[in-house]
């Protein structure tokens, strides 16, 4: 059972132009969220992260957007270049009264592209 | 070093026959996770270490995986009689105190169980 869907295994972008890449959860013991970047051969690393009490953080050129009441969670790229082609992965940990709040469950990932 | 760092970075075996993957975290980083990622999926949990202490390992599939880290900084994935299915990529991860889920990830270990 997937408590951290990204149903769109792909998405290919025209450079310029925004990037939104969606996630959906089911656990209502998650409270904080995180998007990780991963180009091939690498591992994934961290890109930005969101609070259950917030609805937005911005950093740069990305925001994430979160909307509690439908478990579900997004992140912009304006513009898009294309060295953001990437996996992008939606993650999310559990707060701490729920347990485990180190641990990280991630969806499938949504492949960006790019294009010049 | 500079980040996580896994060795080795590919890892061919035989089934039936024991592997150990390593893993080597960023200085100073007193947690240390690891994760397996099948090809097309997410990286899911395996196990957890608070310094030397593995809090967590509720993840691992079943008892022919182990980890350990003896000082608090290397830590070595253990699988025993190996497995078709175990063929994945290992990751291993570190991070400070309290990270609430902010990684630094190793490049892992693509293991192919022949």
């Amino acid at each position: 059972d997937q408590q951290v869907k990204q149903n769109s295994p792909s998405l290919s972008v025209q450079e310029g132009r925004i990037s939104i890449l969606n996630c959906d959860y089911t656990n209502s013991m998650f409270d904080y969220f995180l998007w990780y970047k991963k180009y091939p051969a690498e591992g994934p690393t961290f890109l930005i992260s969101i609070s259950s009490i917030k609805d937005k953080n911005e950093d740069g050129r990305f925001t994430v957007f979160l909307n509690k009441s439908a478990k579900h969670l997004s992140l912009h790229i304006v513009p898009s270049q294309p060295g953001d082609s990437a996996v992008y992965f939606c993650a999310a940990v559990p707060g701490n009264s729920g347990g485990s709040n180190y641990k990280l469950t991630f969806g499938k990932g949504t492949l960006l592209t790019v294009n010049p | 070093g500079a980040g996580v760092s896994q060795s080795p970075r590919y890892k061919v075996t035989k089934r039936g026959q024991d592997v150990a993957l390593r893993c080597d975290p960023i200085s100073g980083h007193v947690s240390l996770y690891w994760y397996r990622q099948a090809l097309g999926q997410g990286p899911e949990f395996l196990t957890y270490f608070n310094y030397e202490a593995q809090q967590d390992k509720s993840g691992l599939p079943n008892d022919r995986f182990s980890a350990e880290r003896p000082e608090g900084s290397i830590s070595t994935l253990t699988i025993q009689r190996t497995e078709q299915r175990d063929s994945a990529m290992y990751r291993c991860a570190s991070s400070l105190a309290n990270s609430r889920g902010k990684l630094f990830f190793g490049s892992g270990t693509q293991l192919s169980v022949l």
